[in-house]
């Protein structure tokens, strides 16, 4: 059965500080790994995905398939980064592709 | 077209009752999910469509709930009997399914927030 645990239900931070967010899996196939973001009072989005290795309001993630790990990083936090972020996973290929099963989330606040 | 839409945005019901949503996914788009929210956690995926086929369901998808995208365009999801551990946000989201990497960007709608008292 495949799992995303995040760790952290919450983490605050202050703006300008390096923010982590944990995410770790477990899946015996091979996984697509994603984070999406809901701010407050908007859908649920897509924030970025680790085949595309893009760089996303200054976020990335890097997945680690020895450590099953994805977390999400930026090396300064900014105000506006406050928000829920989930981390999801998808089977890479197959008929099952794109169904997402998600982590519990973390709420990130970064203060001023 | 403004994005992935639910109706209604919130309902309240009484132990028992029928309910239905709908969702109107973004209109090229040939893959409709539905997810299900708790308070405090993730959302879990309940089915998805590929243009009318539903090609899976998850167990969560008991025998009271059903869904249906007759012509490949919106989609209903109907709970039977609501019991209070119904209670929920439902989501809806859609994608593009014509490569496997077009599938991964799901567009989320804003949800219906269902309450059985």
């Amino acid at each position: 059965a495949q799992r995303v645990t995040q760790p952290e239900k919450l983490l605050s931070v202050f703006k300008g500080a390096p923010v982590e967010l944990k995410c770790n899996y477990s899946y015996s196939g091979s996984p697509e790994l994603f984070w999406y973001v809901q701010y407050s009072r908007q859908r649920l989005q897509l924030l970025l995905r680790h085949i595309s290795r893009e760089s996303i309001k200054g976020f990335t993630a890097d997945l680690n398939k020895g450590e099953t790990s994805f977390h999400l990083k930026k090396p300064f936090a900014q105000e506006e980064d406050s928000a829920m972020y989930y981390c999801a996973l998808t089977h890479a290929g197959g008929t099952s592709y794109g169904k997402l099963t998600f982590g519990q989330g973390t709420i990130l606040t970064v203060h001023p | 077209d403004t994005g992935v839409s639910q109706d209604p945005r919130h309902k309240i019901t009484k132990r028992g009752q029928n309910v239905t949503f709908r969702c109107d996914p973004i209109s090229e788009h040939n893959r409709l999910y539905w997810y299900r929210q708790t308070l405090g956690q993730g959302p879990e995926f309940l089915t998805y469509f590929q243009n009318e086929a539903q090609l899976e369901k998850s167990r969560l998808l008991s025998d009271r709930f059903s869904a249906e995208r007759p012509k490949g365009s919106f989609s209903t999801l109907e709970i039977q009997r609501t019991e209070q551990g119904d209670s929920a946000m439902y989501l809806c989201a859609s994608s593009l399914g014509t490569t496997s990497a077009l599938a991964y960007e799901q567009y989320f709608g804003p949800g219906t927030r269902l309450t059985v008292t």
